[in-house]
């Protein structure tokens, strides 16, 4: 059984559309994230929820809109694409909030043309 | 100054070999420290966490510690071709973060 997964793996579109990626976790986890990993591998947080609650919010665009409709749930808007977030999208989870492991989904990969 | 700095590599080590990987972090106060292996266009699994000064070892796999020189390494030995990959270093942060490196791009020759 997948663990943590995400929709669509792979997603090509044009500059300035709106997109958006979905991500599940059947861990029963209380916290999940939202992270970028950038052509040169450097993986960051975006955004994580805790118990559908923000509890991080990097210094993100605000084109970027994450929403947690209950703690197995976590979507990732984008609006107006511009071709730098192309880029792998991973969600992950974790059981609390402090010195957790965290599980990854297995990407979006994200190609804005 | 980054939070985590690792070598991003190559590093080449021979069939049966150790491979020995490295990371530096900023912080003080950073209590856990974390080893995710990323084979390539797949997704970071975790290798070993580590939160104690010293060793932690499991299996072929030995997270080292050093929080008075702000170091965390990680030992393979009997490095085998299924361990080439990217190693991230990461780092806990505040309110749940993990904050990585770059990562490590390690090639296991036969």
């Amino acid at each position: 059984d997948t663990a943590v997964s995400q929709t669509p793996k792979y997603l090509v579109t044009q500059m300035g559309n709106d997109k958006s990626i979905k991500c599940e976790q059947n861990l029963g986890h209380d916290t999940m994230y939202w992270y970028k990993q950038d052509s040169k591998k450097f993986l960051k947080i975006m955004f994580s929820y805790n118990n559908k609650e923000l509890i991080i919010n990097e210094t993100v665009p605000n084109r970027f809109s994450p929403k947690s409709p209950d703690k197995a749930h976590l979507n990732l808007h984008i609006n107006s694409l511009e071709l730098g977030d192309s880029a792998v999208y991973f969600c992950a989870s974790s059981q609390g909030t402090s010195q957790e492991t965290q599980y990854f989904g297995p990407g979006t990969r994200l190609l804005v043309l | 100054q980054k939070e985590v700095e690792q070598n991003s590599g190559p590093l080449s080590v021979p069939e049966g070999a150790i491979a020995s990987l490295n990371c530096t972090y900023s912080d003080r106060g950073s209590q856990s420290f974390f080893w995710y292996r990323q084979y390539s266009g797949k997704s970071p699994e975790l290798i070993m966490f580590i939160y104690s000064n010293g060793d932690k070892e499991d299996g072929r796999f030995t997270a080292q510690l050093n929080k008075a020189s702000q170091y965390v390494s990680l030992l393979i030995r009997d490095s085998q071709p299924s361990d080439s990959a990217t190693y991230l270093c990461g780092k806990d942060s505040s309110a749940s973060k993990i904050i990585f490196g770059s990562g490590t791009r390690l090639s296991i020759r036969p």
